[in-house]
C-alpha cells in the first residue's frame, strides 16, 4: 500500500456508540493530522502529532480522542458524538510538523451521527 | 472577518474555458500559498505550491499571488472535464488555513 489509507471509509454511528477511525501512512513522515470537512466550510484542524507526540488540540471536544502509537498510525476515537460531528473525517501527513509544507491526505472517513 | 475567503460556487464552464478561481485573506503574516485539487470521494492533493508573492505556471495551470492585495488567483487554461473537482485554497505562516473550495464542473 502506497499513501494514506484511512479505514472506514464510511461509518453510520448512534449517539451512544463508540467507534474509531483509523489513519495509517506509508510515506515515512513524521508529522499526521485529523481534519473535519464539513460542506462549504474550510478545513478544520483538529489535532497534529509530530514523532507520535500530540502538538496542537485546536479546542476539540472532548467526545473526540486522538491515540498515536507510532509516527505511521492514527487514531480518532469517537464516542458519544452529536448528529452535528457528521462529515469527513480527513487524516493526512506531512514530512514536517509546522504545517506549511506539502500534506498528503487520505481519502476520508465519512461520518454520520443519527 | 473571516482569515481565508472563497467563494464555494458552485461553477461551471464549457469544456475549453479559461478558468479563474480566487482567495481572499486577511493575515498579511501568510508566505505559503497553495492549491489543492480535491476530487468526489477522495482526498485533497496538492496541485500547485507558491511562497510569498509571484506567478507559477505548471502546464494548463497559473498560480498567482499578491500579497499587496491579499489576493491569489488559480487559473486553468483549455479546461477539460477531467478538471471538475473542488479546488481548496490553503495559506499559512506557522500554520495552514484553508478557504472552504470552489466546486468546479467543466461540461464536454
Amino acid at each position: 500500500e502506497t499513501g494514506v489509507t484511512q479505514t472506514p471509509r464510511h461509518l453510520v454511528m448512534g449517539m451512544t456508540n463508540k467507534k474509531s477511525l483509523k489513519c495509517e501512512q506509508h510515506l515515512g513522515h513524521n508529522a499526521m493530522y485529523w481534519y473535519k470537512q464539513s460542506a462549504k466550510k474550510p478545513l478544520e484542524l483538529m489535532f497534529v502529532y509530530n514523532f507520535k507526540e500530540q502538538t496542537e488540540n485546536n479546542s476539540v471536544p472532548s467526545r473526540f480522542s486522538p491515540e498515536c502509537p507510532n509516527s505511521s498510525h492514527l487514531f480518532l476515537h469517537l464516542h458519544t458524538l452529536q448528529p452535528e460531528d457528521s462529515a469527513l473525517y480527513l487524516c493526512a501527513s506531512s514530512q514536517e510538523s509546522r504545517n506549511t509544507g506539502e500534506l498528503f491526505f487520505g481519502e476520508g472517513s465519512r461520518l454520520t451521527v443519527l | 472577518q473571516k482569515e481565508v475567503e472563497q467563494d464555494p460556487g458552485p461553477l461551471s464552464v464549457p469544456e475549453g474555458a479559461i478558468v479563474s478561481l480566487n482567495c481572499t485573506y486577511s493575515n498579511s503574516a501568510f508566505q505559503y500559498f497553495m492549491w489543492y485539487r480535491q476530487y468526489s470521494r477522495k482526498g485533497p492533493e496538492l496541485l500547485m505550491y507558491t511562497y510569498s508573492s509571484g506567478n507559477k505556471e505548471d502546464g494548463r495551470f497559473t498560480a498567482q499571488v499578491d500579497k499587496s492585495s491579499k489576493y491569489i488567483s488559480l487559473f486553468i487554461r483549455d479546461s477539460q472535464p477531467s478538471d471538475s473537482a473542488t479546488y481548496l485554497c490553503a495559506m499559512g505562516f506557522n500554520d495552514m488555513r484553508f478557504g472552504a473550495g470552489t466546486r468546479l464542473t467543466v461540461k464536454p
